[in-house]
């Protein structure tokens, strides 16, 4: 069956350090979105992309980078981290641009990521 | 602002009760309205997709109705279980872009 994964499902790091969380889906979906989930706050969109060399900034992108050289990879990098990072981040992955009539969004079961 | 705005923020109810959640939006423009259900430690799985056009659609127990004038969505449940205990996520979408609410945190218990 078809699915996507994240890892690490968990992952403690220190502040200044760079961090790279891993998303991988086999959908063969070209879109791929990456976000982060605080409490008080609806998920929010860090970058996109919509293939394979695409990538594009979210509302929430400061400190964070992709890069798609394949279809089914999408990983997150945090460059330096930093305690506001600190969150729950989900990869989600879509047939078509999130605004489409019915188009889905799947996402990965989640990365718990604590900055210390 | 954009905004998406669900309540209450936390609901709890017996086993084989029924419930409703509200959302409300000041999306514009609105391409289409879904709900997701998230599961504690899990990633937000889609239960409705619904366009401007339609005013209801369900998935099984789950029922989602649209008002696109007054802007606002509600989730029924039916005949709940305890399996239904879950964070419920009301999402607006705005051309290409997805805005989130806070999520509904319901508590089913026996």
């Amino acid at each position: 069956d078809a699915e996507i994964t994240q890892s690490p499902r968990h992952k403690i790091t220190e502040t200044g350090r760079q961090v790279t969380l891993a998303c991988h889906q086999t959908w063969n979906h070209n879109n791929m979105f990456w976000y982060r989930q605080d409490l008080g706050h609806g998920l929010r969109l860090i970058h996109y992309s919509y293939g394979v060399q695409d990538t594009n900034k979210g509302e929430v992108s400061d400190g964070y980078s992709v890069s798609r050289s394949n279809t089914e990879d999408l990983p997150l990098t945090l460059e330096s981290a930093a305690s506001s990072q600190t969150s729950v981040y989900f990869c989600a992955s879509s047939e078509s641009a999130s605004g489409g009539d019915q188009e889905t969004q799947y996402f990965g079961p989640g990365t718990r990521l604590l900055v210390l | 602002k954009n905004q998406v705005e669900q309540s209450p923020q936390s609901l709890i109810i017996l086993e084989g009760k029924n419930c409703t959640l509200q959302c409300n939006y000041t999306v514009s423009p609105f391409s289409n309205l879904r709900w997701y259900k998230q599961d504690t430690g899990r990633g937000p799985v889609s239960l409705t997709i619904m366009t401007f056009s339609e005013n209801t659609k369900s998935n099984g127990r789950y029922t989602a109705t649209l008002d696109a004038d007054t802007k606002q969505s509600s989730l029924h449940i039916t005949a709940s279980q305890l399996s239904d205990s879950a964070s419920y996520i009301c999402v607006v979408s705005e051309t290409d872009k997805l805005i989130f609410g806070t999520g509904t945190r319901l508590q089913v218990f026996p």
